[in-house]
């Protein structure tokens, strides 16, 4: 029984370039979540979807960030533009649930680095 | 206002000894999860342990046992007999709910994290 699986495990990009991060959530799972993880920080929620639709997207960036949890495929978390700042491990989470106690099980993240 | 607080930036325990990772949350609903994760150094975060604010006992997974103290709301993680593998970043998180009563959230809340380090 896989996991959630992220991919790339680490992703270098230059500042202006695109960065595309993808997650395949663990079976029989259809919710999913990406955060996003700063040095020394905790993790921060960025969105929330179920296949199709993007539920709750309160802790996007305004401008650049895009996630996609299409019907067949992959969830996609795009930035667009890269700069420094963007710099972080990310990652996905998946549920079978929406509602608590919601156990969100983590792949093991997308390191991007913004040269 | 932090929603999640953990206190200890870092500690240092001797193996076999019993560590408690203290948690403490804040939250005006009355529906919610805690929950602890574990991240070594490889970086995955590793579910370890949930508990519902409506359970009456504690939860316990193996070594692992939630001290949920919910007038003082704390959730302090006891990880029992400690191995040097248990040398990591351990987070206390929570999730507001339920969403169907209109409120709630569907992103977890984290802390900073503890790093423990399990000295042999």
């Amino acid at each position: 029984n896989a996991g959630v699986m992220q991919n790339p495990r680490h992703l270098v990009r230059r500042r202006g370039q695109e960065a595309r991060l993808r997650c395949s959530p663990m079976k029989g799972h259809s919710h999913v979540y990406w955060y996003r993880q700063l040095p020394e920080e905790g993790l921060k929620f960025m969105v929330y979807l179920q296949k199709e639709n993007i539920i709750d997207e309160s802790g996007m960036p305004k401008e650049r960030f895009s996630a996609e949890f299409p019907k067949e495929g992959p969830s996609i978390l795009r930035i667009q533009q890269v700069v420094r700042g963007d710099s972080a491990a990310y990652f996905c989470a998946s549920s079978p649930f929406r509602d608590i106690p919601n156990i969100q099980y983590f792949g093991a993240g997308t390191r991007l680095s913004v040269l | 206002a932090q929603k999640i607080t953990q206190t200890q930036p870092g500690m240092f325990v001797q193996e076999k000894e019993a560590v408690t990772l203290d948690c403490t949350y804040d939250t005006s609903d009355q529906s919610y999860g805690l929950f602890w994760y574990k991240q070594p150094s490889s970086g995955e975060m590793i579910f370890l342990i949930y508990q519902g604010s409506y359970d009456e006992q504690n939860a316990t997974e193996g070594r692992y046992s939630l001290n949920f103290q919910k007038a003082r709301k704390s959730a302090n993680l006891v990880i029992s007999a400690s191995q040097l593998g248990d040398s990591a970043m351990y987070f206390c998180a929570m999730r507001e709910g339920p969403k169907g009563a209109g409120g709630g959230a569907d992103g977890l809340t984290f802390g900073k994290g503890t790093h423990l380090i399990i000295q042999p």
